[in-house]
């Protein structure tokens, strides 16, 4: 197994701009998690999702993220319009329903919002 | 979740046990005690958890008080590999939701 999959590693982009971050999770895993980290606030949820539907997006932080997950592979996590306060390493995570035996992380991306 | 309590930092010297400390005082008896680290620039990546019983596997082993109150991470023979910032995190184990991450221990293995 290739393991959880993030694309792409790298993101430069301009205040204003729309970025849209994938993740592709673990084949059999029905959970998908978003996380951000930052200097200043470390590890942060930012919406998980069971069986594709959204569970808990509390920690969303504005109407700009949005984060979808149209299938079993597949998930997104859009901004827009992205500001220099979004730069952070983004990880996106996948686990069984259970997460009995925790959560596998992806490689993350890294967005620069310049 | 329960909180819990980690040193900000330490230092190992290669070839020697590093062991990690945890405070988790508030636990319930449903939560069972994850490990994760975290490498520089590399997702986290689980190690271990347990529930009152001492654990052991191919990375580490988890010993958990009687009392479950505090737990200890070993890794038995450390390498510079293992230089990286490692998380205890307590959690209900059913049902997947959120591993809420604090600051953790940055390890420093020395050669």
């Amino acid at each position: 197994d290739a393991g959880v999959i993030q694309s792409p590693r790298h993101e430069v982009t301009e205040m204003g701009q729309e970025v849209t971050l994938r993740c592709k999770p673990i084949s059999g895993h029905n959970s998908l998690f978003w996380y951000r980290q930052t200097m200043m606030r470390g590890l942060e949820l930012l919406i998980y999702f069971n069986n594709n539907v959204p569970i808990d997006d509390s920690g969303m932080p504005e109407d700009r993220f949005s984060a979808k997950m149209p299938n079993a592979s597949f998930s997104t996590l859009k901004i827009q319009p992205s500001e220099p306060r979004d730069s952070a390493v983004y990880f996106c995570a996948s686990s069984s329903s259970s997460g009995t035996y925790g959560y596998t992380f992806g490689s993350g991306t890294r967005l620069t919002v310049v | 979740d329960a909180k819990t309590t980690q040193p900000p930092s330490m230092d190992c010297a290669e070839g020697r046990a590093a062991n990690l400390p945890c405070n988790h005082s508030t636990i319930s008896g449903n939560e069972y005690v994850y490990w994760y680290r975290q490498i520089h620039s590399q997702g986290p990546q689980y190690i271990i958890h347990g529930l009152k019983n001492n654990e052991t596997n191919e990375m580490a082993s988890l010993i958990i008080t009687e009392d479950r109150k505090s737990s200890t991470l070993i890794l038995p023979h450390a390498t510079l590999r293992d230089t990286a910032v490692y998380y205890c995190i307590v959690r209900v184990r059913t049902g997947a939701n959120n591993l809420f991450f604090g600051t953790g221990t940055r390890l420093t293995v020395i050669p």
